[in-house]
């Protein structure tokens, strides 16, 4: 929704690194997600960052945030095939309610 | 173990028809959303549920729309009378308790509502 912001579409060639940005406005987000739909199928959570570390990596994928500027971006490292879908950047403020950017569609090339 | 279960997985209905969308969450989850996507919107969460109580309905778009959880392995979400805008993926997700948090939220495959 209008609280998160990100590009609708992404194109990347096979074996480059793809970068998903997101924007939020709530200063008090505790947790930053970033979720993975495939296509016919519900999101699944990808990764999540705590709203007091600035990065966080997980083999191929690596989470960045910028808390000041309220920027946060998902950096797929070597992107295949199988890595085409929607991406969803997502935020809560400690309890489980979680809100949902528009997401980004990602798309490779091979 | 089951997942998240929704039905129907697809529904196609006439202007001003009741639809009624139904979801399983997983055992022992007491956090139950219901989330609806659209390419213009994305993902807007339109209720959730703790131990079977609404939480927050301020999502929920209009009179139309109601939602209820009678125990804790069943919700519905009802639109009467549907309307061609309400067409989208409506989601149901649940969420183990607070001990449990580590903000994942399980989503069920979605029902797709086209209103004609």
């Amino acid at each position: 929704g209008e609280d998160v912001e990100q590009s609708l579409f992404l194109s990347v060639r096979e074996g480059d690194s793809s970068v998903i940005n997101c924007t939020y406005t709530d200063s008090s987000s505790t947790y930053l997600y970033w979720y993975k739909q495939e296509p016919g199928a519900g999101l699944q959570l990808l990764t999540y960052i705590f709203s007091n570390m600035d990065m966080k990596q997980d083999q191929r994928l690596t989470v960045l945030l910028n808390k000041k500027d309220k920027h946060l971006s998902l950096r797929i490292a070597d992107t295949q095939t199988g890595d085409s879908a929607i991406y969803f950047c997502g935020y809560s403020g400690g309890y489980q309610k979680v809100t949902f950017g528009t997401g980004t569609k990602l798309q490779v090339i091979p | 173990d089951a997942g998240v279960i929704q039905s129907p997985r697809h529904e196609v209905t006439e202007m001003g028809q009741e639809v009624t969308l139904r979801c399983k969450p997983i055992s022992g989850h007491d956090y139950l959303f219901w989330y609806r996507q659209t390419m213009m919107r994305g993902l807007e969460l339109l209720i959730y549920f703790n131990n079977n109580v609404p939480i927050d309905d301020s999502g929920m778009p209009e009179d139309r729309f109601s939602a209820k959880m009678p125990n804790a392995s069943f919700s519905t979400l009802k639109i009467q009378p549907s309307e061609p805008r309400d067409s989208a993926v409506y989601f149901c997700a649940s969420s183990p308790p607070g001990g449990e948090y580590t903000g994942e939220l399980f989503f069920g495959e979605g029902s797709r509502l086209t209103v004609l």
